[in-house]
């Protein structure tokens, strides 16, 4: 199994700004996603975090609202740029090897005023 | 595409009654199925998975059959407890391109009253 820390765990910004959330797994994965999850729903793949070259994105989610970052095995950041409240949601990492089951962080919950 | 459905909750039950909470997908090829376990505040956990036709998961009292003839995977208990209540998330991970995404089922909250 794998343990995966996240922070910040919570944060309250202001509409323009943005964030960056960390994600630290402590065993090497070769996967490592991000997930939305708006409240009272379901998770939403934002993006695989690929080592060392751009995320790939699923449809409906860009590099430029969310840059992502994957410098090695066990480190990824997710930014939300430019944020409104419409981008209020707990934002969930999670890593795994391939073909096995992942593992989820605790989530970053994120209000927007 | 790929897709999950599970059974709409919330669920009510009262202590030590049986549960089930229905979980049907769509795929192609040979996915591996998983159940997945938020508690109030806090991140996912792994509950138990299957990785192949007729594979039983279990863990802490909880059992799935992945069954292929139907396409389902619903995950049972024999007598909850109060501290079960969560929401649990029904999951797949297509082989198709290995890309090891997970796909979410709608979530189904369980309150279990004592």
């Amino acid at each position: 199994s794998a343990v995966i820390s996240q922070k910040p765990s919570r944060d309250i910004c202001q509409r323009g700004t943005s964030l960056t959330i960390q994600c630290q797994v402590d065993s090497q994965v070769t996967m490592m996603f991000w997930y939305r999850q708006q409240p009272g729903q379901s998770l939403t793949l934002i993006a695989t975090a690929n080592q060392g070259s751009e995320a790939t994105y699923e449809s409906g989610f860009v590099i430029d609202k969310f840059p992502i970052s994957r410098p090695n095995l066990t480190f990824s950041t997710l930014t939300v740029s430019n944020m409104s409240p419409e981008d209020s949601s707990i934002y969930l990492c999670s890593g795994g090897l391939q073909g096995q089951e992942q593992f989820f962080g605790p989530g970053t919950r994120l209000t927007v005023l | 595409g790929d897709s999950v459905t599970q059974m709409e909750g919330p669920v009510t039950l009262s202590e030590e009654a049986f549960l089930t909470i229905n979980c049907t997908y769509t795929a192609t090829g040979y996915p591996s199925l998983f159940w997945y376990v938020q508690y109030p505040g806090e991140g996912l956990q792994l509950l138990l998975k299957a990785t192949k036709a007729d594979d039983k998961g279990s863990n802490k009292g909880f059992e799935a059959t992945y069954r292929k003839e139907t396409t389902s995977f619903h995950l049972e208990k024999g007598s909850v407890q109060v501290s079960d209540s969560a929401v649990y998330f029904c999951a797949l991970s297509g082989d198709s391109g290995n890309t090891g995404k997970l796909i979410f089922g709608q979530g189904t909250t369980l309150q279990v009253k004592p």
